[in-house]
């Protein structure tokens, strides 16, 4: 079954300083999402893509975190500098495309960010 | 704004049925969906629904009306695996996504 991968799936890092988490979706997957997940919250959208462009970054604190996809495939998203309220699961999410993914999104197995 | 209301935690019983409520006001509707999430895990797909009425997946059945922005996942015969957190989510006004925080179910023998 295909699955979309990330890495690392645990990461300790220093306030202030700089992180990256790396998502490869589903093979044909136009759409890939970042979420952030606090503990005991639901998942909240930071950016999401359509092949390389990105097509919702609202909620993304743009002075910290950037997230690239440039090949329209993997993505990255980096945080810097890092806070202690940054600490949360980071999930990757990819689907055929916007409007086409009535079997739901398909979530990696996170990267689960710890600031200290 | 965007609000999706779930209960926070709910308990049941093994080999009994549970219904977990989910109500929404959203910006648009295109959509709602379950997902399963286990503790520390990645949340999976459960079901989809787009027009009002039941559909039904195993032991698993989702409801949508949406005249009254309210949904609900049932769980028939219940398993100690089925203890995990439920999510409602709403494909809302250009077709952006927003999860609920979750029911947490926990099931006992």
């Amino acid at each position: 079954e295909a699955e979309v991968a990330q890495s690392p799936r645990y990461k300790i890092t220093e306030k202030s300083q700089a992180v990256a988490f790396w998502c490869d979706p589903i093979s044909g997957h136009a759409t890939l999402y970042w979420y952030r997940q606090i503990l005991g919250q639901g998942p909240e959208l930071l950016v999401q893509f359509q092949d390389e462009s990105v097509v919702d970054d609202s909620q993304l604190p743009k002075d910290r975190f950037s997230a690239e996809r440039l090949k329209g495939v993997d993505s990255t998203l980096k945080i810097q500098p890092a806070e202690l309220g940054d600490s949360a699961m980071y999930l990757c999410a990819s689907s055929l495309g916007v409007g086409q993914d009535n079997y739901g999104y398909t979530f990696g197995s996170g990267t689960r960010l710890t600031v200290v | 704004g965007q609000n999706i209301d779930q209960p926070t935690e709910m308990t049941a019983t093994e080999g009994a049925i549970v219904q977990i409520n989910c109500t929404y006001q959203t910006s648009g509707f295109n959509g709602l969906f379950w997902y399963q999430q286990h503790a520390g895990e990645a949340p999976t797909f459960l079901s989809y629904n787009v027009l009002d009425g039941l559909e039904e997946k195993g032991r698993f059945s989702s409801f949508l009306s949406r005249s009254k922005g309210y949904s609900y996942l049932l769980l028939k015969e219940l398993q100690m695996k089925d203890s995990a957190s439920y999510l409602c989510a709403v494909r809302a006004g250009g077709f952006k996504t927003i999860f609920g925080a979750g029911t947490r179910l926990f099931v006992k023998a």
